[in-house]
């Protein structure tokens, strides 16, 4: 069954450098999206996107954050100046609606674990 | 954000039945409902989801209430494995997770 992918699975980061998190959605999906899960907290949402353009944001998602799709496959998320506060499991999800509703499920990657020191 | 309302935790015995209850008082009529799991270290993991007829697949089944102000999904013989977090989610475009329900499975 496919499936989408993360890389790295952890990754260690000096506080005030940049980040770039990497996913790999499920080829035909066309919906993108980031979520992050604070250590015994719930997941929460960050960003959608969609036809190359953020669909929605939160208000987590604020300038240090940014999202791309440099080609055909991956989707990236990029933190540019980390905080401790941003250490946190990241969750990539895509699904294949064609339209910005909630009737087609997403499937999540296992996530990468930041850790901010 | 849409809200829904779960217990906090629930307790089962393996291979038994496990029905999992959700309120969600404020859903629109063209809302679906989406329910997540979430296994320990993992990411979450689409269950099953229905808009006003009851459901089944081959994880679950959930059955949605006339008025749609409620839902239960039911595991019809919960294993070892089905140990997670279950999350009930309405709303559109993006998923607003709860607290969810800890279910714990007993040998």
């Amino acid at each position: 069954e496919p499936e989408v992918t993360q890389t790295p699975s952890h990754q260690v980061t000096q506080m005030g450098q940049e980040v770039i998190l990497r996913c790999v959605p499920i080829s035909n999906h066309l919906y993108f999206y980031w979520y992050r899960q604070i250590l015994g907290q719930k997941v929460e949402f960050l960003v959608s996107f969609y036809n190359n353009e953020i669909s929605e944001k939160s208000e987590i998602f604020d300038d240090q954050f940014s999202v791309e799709r440099p080609d055909g496959s991956n989707f990236t998320l990029k933190i540019r100046s980390t905080k401790l506060e941003d250490s946190a499991m990241y969750f990539c999800a895509s699904s294949e609606a064609l339209r910005a509703s909630l009737n087609q499920p997403q499937h999540f990657g296992d996530g990468t674990r930041l850790s901010i020191l | 954000d849409a809200k829904t309302t779960q217990p906090n935790s629930m307790e089962s015995n393996e291979e038994e039945p496990v029905h999992l209850p959700c309120n969600h008082s404020t859903i629109s009529g063209t809302d679906y409902i989406h329910w997540y799991r979430q296994l320990p270290s993992q990411g979450p993991e689409y269950v099953i989801h229905g808009l006003t007829s009851n459901v089944n697949n081959r994880m679950a089944s959930l059955a949605i209430a006339e008025d749609r102000k409620s839902s239960t999904l039911i595991l019809h013989r919960a294993t070892l494995r089905d140990a997670a977090v279950y999350y009930c989610i309405h709303g559109a475009q993006k998923l607003v997770f709860g607290q969810g329900t800890r279910l714990t499975i007993n040998p």
